[in-house]
């Protein structure tokens, strides 16, 4: 199995900062990989696919890069709504794999 | 506007069985896959298994291969996911979600049903 790891687990920053997250695959996985976002007792949203594809309604303030085996999700000016945990999955290869999360936290 | 709409929560005693439904309402139920993903309280999502009414043939992550059946009702547009020999680490949220097969992201999910495993 393709294992998912992200970093960090946690992240504290303030609004208007800017975020970055990293995950990396333990195998390449071409550009096969998104990122949801999840709130407390909510399902996870996804925001971006294709590494870098932003999915429809989300906001540009997101955007994701990488290739291979790393990748990076970005928040330019963190906003208030942004405060959640993050995850990375590959869908290169079955099963699919999740990182374990990274949540970002009011500082 | 499609939706994935999931049955209520389950409390079971270790030793048996659940079944959790998730009705697709308002899009062509054939046209992808539902999967099952989890997540136990305060950790990471794991997945399950899924199934394309085009394919009959689930796939499942290979830790649950022993325990669970997904199947799907085409006419009710419903997928279920039936985990059996249930313990205490299996109480966790269950998500349906929806892809488009190989080389798809899970771009739809459900609410989530609660099993809570417990004595």
């Amino acid at each position: 199995d393709i294992q998912m790891t992200q970093s960090p687990s946690t992240l504290s920053a303030a609004v208007g900062d800017r975020v970055t997250i990293s995950c990396r695959a333990s195998q390449t996985i071409g550009d096969w990989l998104a990122w949801y976002q999840q709130k407390p007792g909510k399902a996870p949203k996804v925001l971006i696919y294709q590494v870098s594809h932003l999915e429809d309604g989300v906001p540009t303030r997101f955007s994701g890069s990488g290739s291979g085996t790393e990748f990076t999700l970005t928040i330019t000016s963190l906003q208030p709504d942004d405060f959640a945990t993050y995850f990375c999955q590959q869908y290169d290869r079955s099963p699919w794999t999740f990182g374990q999360g990274t949540t970002v936290e009011i500082k | 506007q499609v939706q994935l709409v999931q049955s209520g929560a389950e409390v079971r005693k270790p030793g048996s069985a659940v079944k959790v439904s998730c009705k697709v309402s308002g899009g062509t139920f054939r046209n992808y896959e539902i999967s099952w993903v989890r997540q136990a309280p305060g950790q990471g999502l794991e997945w399950m298994g899924g199934l394309s009414p085009l394919f009959p043939t689930p796939h499942y992550a290979q830790p649950f291969r022993d325990r669970v059946t997904i199947t799907a009702d085409e006419s009710t547009n419903t997928s279920f996911m039936e985990l059996r020999s249930l313990r205490s680490e299996d109480t966790a949220t269950y998500y349906c979600a929806r892809d488009f097969g190989a080389k798809s992201y899970f771009d739809l999910w459900g609410r989530g049903t609660l099993v809570t495993v417990s004595s």
